[in-house]
């Protein structure tokens, strides 16, 4: 069965350090997203990616983060300078083709900014 | 804007009992999605069911039922005959119906902590 993976699953970095999250999504899907879930909290939306272009940003999505998909697999998630605050899971999520249809998300990435 | 409240932070139940875990909604749209999604404690995070606004049939899936009323904005789950594997954070969701081609995100409420021990 298809499924979205997330590479790294850990990553420690230190504050003020750039990282980058990637994204396999499942392969015909065209809706991407990013989440993010501190320790202990509910899951919050990122920012959301359909044709190639963000569709939808929240608060949090600052100038601090940007996503891309450089080919047709990944789909990344960039942090230019992390903070102690950045420290949560960060899951990747995708559907298919109705914007309606369900979220796939990966296994996550546990990211601890010290 | 749309919202998702579970009153619940945490249940414990013994194995075999029946729980329930409630969620309720607010949105203003008149066509929008729930879901369930299950995070065990390895931390993914799992789909269980998604309900279209305009079915409010009742699901059972083995164990599981849902039961959606829109009068009340609520979408409760229901396990019956509880299980240690059940142990786990459940999260309801909601989505809003966007325009074609644009993308929807997920609105979880904090979830609820099930404890079933033997």
């Amino acid at each position: 069965e298809p499924e979205v993976t997330q590479t790294p699953s850990h990553q420690v970095t230190q504050m003020g350090q750039e990282v980058i999250l990637r994204c396999v999504p499942i392969s015909n899907h065209l809706y991407f997203y990013w989440y993010r879930q501190i320790l202990g909290q509910k899951v919050e939306f990122l920012v959301s990616f359909y044709n190639n272009e963000i569709s939808e940003k929240s608060e949090i999505f600052d100038d601090q983060f940007s996503v891309e998909r450089p080919d047709g697999s990944n789909f990344t998630l960039k942090i230019r300078s992390t903070k102690l605050e950045d420290s949560a899971m960060y899951f990747c999520a995708s559907h298919g083709a109705g914007h309606q249809e369900t979220q796939y998300f990966g296994p996550g990435t546990r990211l601890l900014v010290l | 804007a749309q919202k998702v409240t579970q009153a619940q932070t945490e249940i414990s139940v013994v194995e075999k009992e029946d729980v329930t875990l409630d969620c309720v909604y607010e949105t203003r749209d008149t066509t929008y999605y729930l879901f369930w999604y299950k995070q065990p404690p390895s931390g993914e995070l799992v789909f269980l069911i998604r309900r279209n606004s305009f079915d409010e049939q009742n699901e059972i899936s083995g164990r599981y039922s849902w039961n959606f009323q829109k009068s009340t904005s609520s979408f409760n789950f229901t396990i019956t005959a509880s299980q240690v594997v059940d142990s786990a954070v459940y999260f309801c969701a909601l989505s809003e119906a966007g325009w074609s081609g644009t993308a929807s995100k997920l609105t979880f409420g904090t979830g609820t902590r099930l404890q079933v021990t033997l």
